[in-house]
């Protein structure tokens, strides 16, 4: 079975500084590691995957991530934030190889708080 | 290109009801998967159809069902309402792959009284 941990509950951080939202993962099979984000009352919107390659990945609104594996790390980082930012990120994993037919395991989510 | 749309978007049910969420998915998207959200639990899987068939499943109870149909729409539905079935119920949609992006919808946020 596969294990998500998202180390900090809630991040509050200034606007134009930088962020780094923290993922653990367990798993005795390889994974697909995903970061989604949900804004208030909506859905969640994939952020980056990292399926294999470059273990530096980059994601849409300036977000990135970097995969280590001795570490079985997956943080989250954007360099400077906005308030716009302001919304639940959630790292989630899923068994590499196609048998895991949409199931992903999501952490408990971080919520990020950008101030003015 | 219209979103994963789900309807209804609130409903409000008592304990023993039953009750139908339905999910349309993008367009050219044949699989289909529901998520239960929680404060407590978190996100949870609960199965995914492609083709009008199961294909995987997660840990939840029997009451817990679901169905996808031709046009690869999908329902679930929970029989037996209990109290700790109020949650927000995601649809997610996908070419096929788990290497595809998931498309979320809005949820149907599911009060039980």
């Amino acid at each position: 079975a596969q294990s998500v941990t998202q180390l900090d509950s809630q991040v509050p951080v200034f606007e134009e500084a930088p962020v780094e939202l923290r993922c653990n993962y367990s798993s005795s099979v390889s994974v697909y590691l995903f970061w989604y984000v949900q804004y208030p009352n909506q859905g969640l919107q994939l952020l980056l995957k990292y399926l294999s390659g470059s273990t530096l990945v980059k994601g849409i609104n300036g977000f990135e991530a970097e995969f280590n594996k001795s570490q079985t790390s997956f943080h989250l980082r954007k360099p400077s934030v906005h308030i716009s930012d302001t919304a639940e990120y959630f790292c989630a994993v899923s068994v590499a190889g196609g048998t895991s037919y949409g199931k992903l395991t999501f952490g408990q989510g971080t919520i990020l708080t950008v101030h003015p | 290109k219209a979103g994963v749309t789900q309807t209804p978007r609130y409903l409000i049910k008592t304990r023993g009801q039953q009750v139908t969420l339905s999910c349309s998915p993008i367009s050219g998207h044949r699989s289909v998967s529901w998520y239960q959200q929680t404060p407590g639990q978190g996100l949870q899987f609960l199965f995914e159809y492609f083709s009008e068939t199961q294909r995987n499943k997660g840990n939840f109870p029997g009451r817990f069902s679901g169905r996808q149909f031709s046009n690869s729409r999908s329902e679930m539905n929970v029989s037996t309402l209990e109290l700790g079935d109020s949650a927000l119920y995601l649809c997610a949609s996908s070419l096929d792959s788990i290497n595809e992006k998931l498309f979320f919808g809005s949820g149907t946020q599911l009060s039980v009284l």
